[in-house]
């Protein structure tokens, strides 16, 4: 089994509908992330989350939210979906708590999602 | 502030040539660096990091980094490709406290039979 699942792995749905995509992790990490990666940009941060009670916006959090439900839960939110959110999403995870920057991040498979 | 740049972002190579992806940094305090790698319909995977001490180091599949801290530069290389090493490359850097962490842009590495 994968130590960060992210469901689903393709998504392909309207513009103006919520969407909701979830990942789950089994590594014990208090740290995860969320990223859009758009061909030619690499990856963009959206939001992060150091625990359960602190979340933080990336640098292009504008048309998303986030749910840290438990320390292996984080969901990723589009309220209200719009075509140039066309993306691949990943998220990940990593140790260390609050002094972890010498620990790599973890990723997902990512998350497909055309908005039409 | 920090920032990672990849000079590259296509990169061909033949089979069994060697090959050198580069990554520069800008910042002010120490930081952590690592490189990623990500196959086609897949996540990043960590193809090493440099935390301290030799600044050469190496990682999986035959590949290593160097740290220059004069030149604040983080190359990857490999001495002899091969073809599934095509993938997209990413490196990026990390301050002390994980607080602030960037990604670069990434390099398509693609080898040529």
């Amino acid at each position: 089994d994968a130590d960060v699942t992210q469901t689903p792995r393709n998504r392909i749905t309207k513009t103006g509908k919520r969407i909701m995509l979830e990942c789950s992790q089994t590594k014990g990490h208090d740290r995860m992330y969320w990223y859009r990666q758009d061909p030619g940009l690499g990856l963009q941060l959206i939001y992060y989350s150091f625990d359960v009670k602190d979340i933080n916006k990336g640098e292009i959090s504008d048309g998303y939210s986030v749910s840290r439900q438990a320390q292996a839960k984080f969901s990723l939110s589009l309220e209200s979906a719009i075509p140039n959110q066309t993306a691949l999403y990943f998220c990940a995870t990593s140790g260390g708590g609050r002094g972890g920057g010498n620990q790599p991040q973890h990723f997902g498979d990512g998350t497909r999602l055309s908005i039409l | 502030a920090q920032s990672v740049t990849q000079l590259d972002s296509q990169v061909p190579v033949f089979e069994e040539a060697p090959v050198e992806l580069r990554c520069n940094y800008s910042s002010s305090v120490s930081v952590y660096l690592f490189w990623y790698v990500q196959y086609p319909n897949q996540g990043l995977q960590l193809l090493l990091k440099y935390l301290s001490g030799s600044t050469l180091v190496k990682g999986i599949n035959g590949f290593e980094a160097e740290f220059n801290k004069s030149q604040t530069s983080f190359h990857l290389r490999k001495p002899s490709v091969h073809i599934s090493d095509t993938a997209e490359y990413f490196c990026a850097v990390s301050d002390r406290t994980g607080n602030q962490f960037y990604f670069g842009t990434g390099t398509s590495l693609t080898v040529i039979p």
